[in-house]
């Protein structure tokens, strides 16, 4: 079945630093990629997606890049500021309606 | 906006009790969906619909049961609630194309005691 793998947290990054967090899926078909942000208390935001092989998505600094040759779909940000202290979420979603999400990562970055 | 509404933020309730959590989407959105998050565990799918009084089991349906009577609106009932059943539940909403997004709600924080 299809599945999405994320790095484990918690990163801790001081303000200013640059951010990488990776994401791996499996899928049968091609699916599209997503990448959503969870504040405390709050439900899941999408942060950005992509939905064909080389797209890049962005939004608010960050962005992705979906990878078919790797099967990756890794979130960047040039320079963290202490409001983007949160979890972060990769998914795919395919054609069979479904999303699949990865376990969270959880970010702190410290001022 | 895509609006999810979620009818409580924090609701507590007793072992044995039978529950509903309700969510209300204003997009016409033909897919919504019902997950539960918990610490380690990332978010697991209970159940889903893909149109007006469909249904369909995703990873952890036992002790759940779902009611689509319109199109948006989806509740989520326990049949008895359980002290394992103690967690954040999360609705979210979606067209039905596979290159669309979900919007969730803002969350129920459900403490079973």
């Amino acid at each position: 079945g299809n599945s999405v793998t994320q790095m484990e947290g918690p990163v801790t990054l001081s303000e200013e630093a640059f951010l990488t967090i990776n994401c791996t899926y499996t899928a049968t078909g091609y699916p599209s990629l997503f990448w959503y942000v969870q504040y405390p208390g709050e439900g899941l935001q999408l942060l950005l997606k992509a939905t064909k092989a080389d797209d890049k998505g962005s939004n608010k600094g960050f962005e992705a890049t979906y990878r078919k040759e790797t099967t990756s779909f890794h979130l960047e940000k040039g320079s963290v500021q202490v409001s983007d202290s949160a979890v972060y979420f990769c998914a795919l979603r395919d054609y069979g309606q479904n999303f699949v999400f990865g376990p969270g990562t959880r970010l702190s970055v410290l001022p | 906006d895509v609006k999810v509404t979620q009818s409580s933020r924090y609701l507590v309730k007793r072992t044995g009790e039978k529950v509903f959590l309700e969510c209300v989407q204003d997009m016409d959105h033909e897919n919504m969906f019902w997950y539960r998050q918990d610490p380690g565990l990332g978010l697991r799918l209970i159940y889903f619909s893909y149109d007006v009084k469909m249904k369909e089991k995703g990873d952890i349906p036992e002790g759940y049961s779902v009611s689509r009577e319109k199109k948006e609106r989806f509740s989520l009932i326990l049949e008895s609630a359980s002290t394992n059943q103690t967690s954040m539940y999360l609705c979210a909403s979606s067209l039905g194309a596979w290159n669309t997004e979900a919007f969730f709600g803002q969350g129920t924080r459900l403490t079973v005691v």
